[in-house]
């Protein structure tokens, strides 16, 4: 069964850091691309980043483009988010979701929350 | 970056109807286009992929169709689990944008 299990999420200040880290399990995790999809409370989905299987290929969404860093660790079935300069329009859940283009596993989100 | 705009934004259907979704892109999306349903506190689920193709154990009340710019989500009669909210995505280029939800709601 496949799992991806998100960690990191909480309260930041704006203008700081969080790293969210997903673990994956149930499948061959250096063999699949990976991606961040964000939800803010109340709101739609809104895709984030996308890592390719040997991290050679990374894009983001132009809203997070130069604030965030996404990279995996395949030897762990990790993939991380280093997320910096926070905004309060950062808060949301964050999820974590296998395949380049539709998703059809996702994690359960951890919840990211940006306020002074 | 390709713009998705889905009607209406709450649809309102008594059990055993037919439930209509719609959704448009700013430009073409080909057949690059993915619906998901997602109830409160869940992670989104995938229902449809390449317009028109059923995701794994996704029943056959659910089908997609259309291409280029215009898209239709049809739930051909609504069961009680159906009620949700429904978005599209296009996969056709980056970055990947979704629209803004269609939200199912009990008449």
């Amino acid at each position: 069964e496949v799992q991806l299990v998100e960690s990191g999420g909480g309260l930041v200040q704006p203008g700081g850091s969080l790293r969210l880290s997903c673990d994956a399990s149930g499948f061959t995790f250096n063999s699949y691309e990976m991606n961040w999809v964000r939800q803010a409370p109340g709101k739609g989905l809104e895709w984030v980043s996308y890592i390719s299987i040997r991290a050679t290929s990374i894009y983001y969404a132009d809203s997070v483009k130069g604030r965030f860093t996404m990279s995996r660790d395949n030897a762990k079935n990790s993939v991380y988010l280093q997320m910096n300069g926070l905004r309060i329009e950062d808060t949301a859940v964050y999820y974590c979701v296998r395949d380049p283009t539709h998703f059809q596993h996702w994690g359960q989100g951890t919840l990211v929350t940006v306020s002074s | 970056e390709i713009v998705m705009t889905q009607s209406p934004a709450t649809l309102s259907v008594s059990p055993g109807e037919r439930a209509t979704l719609s959704c448009r892109a700013s430009q073409t999306a080909s057949s690059y286009l993915a619906w998901y349903q997602q109830k409160p506190g869940q992670a989104p689920r995938l229902l449809i992929y390449g317009a028109s193709t059923r995701a794994t154990d996704i029943p056959a009340r659910f089908s997609g169709s259309g291409s280029g710019t215009e898209f239709t989500l049809t739930i051909s009669s609504l069961q009680s689990e159906d009620f949700a909210v429904y978005y599209c995505q296009q996969y056709n280029q980056w970055p990947l944008t979704f629209g803004q939800g269609t939200k199912v709601e009990i008449k």
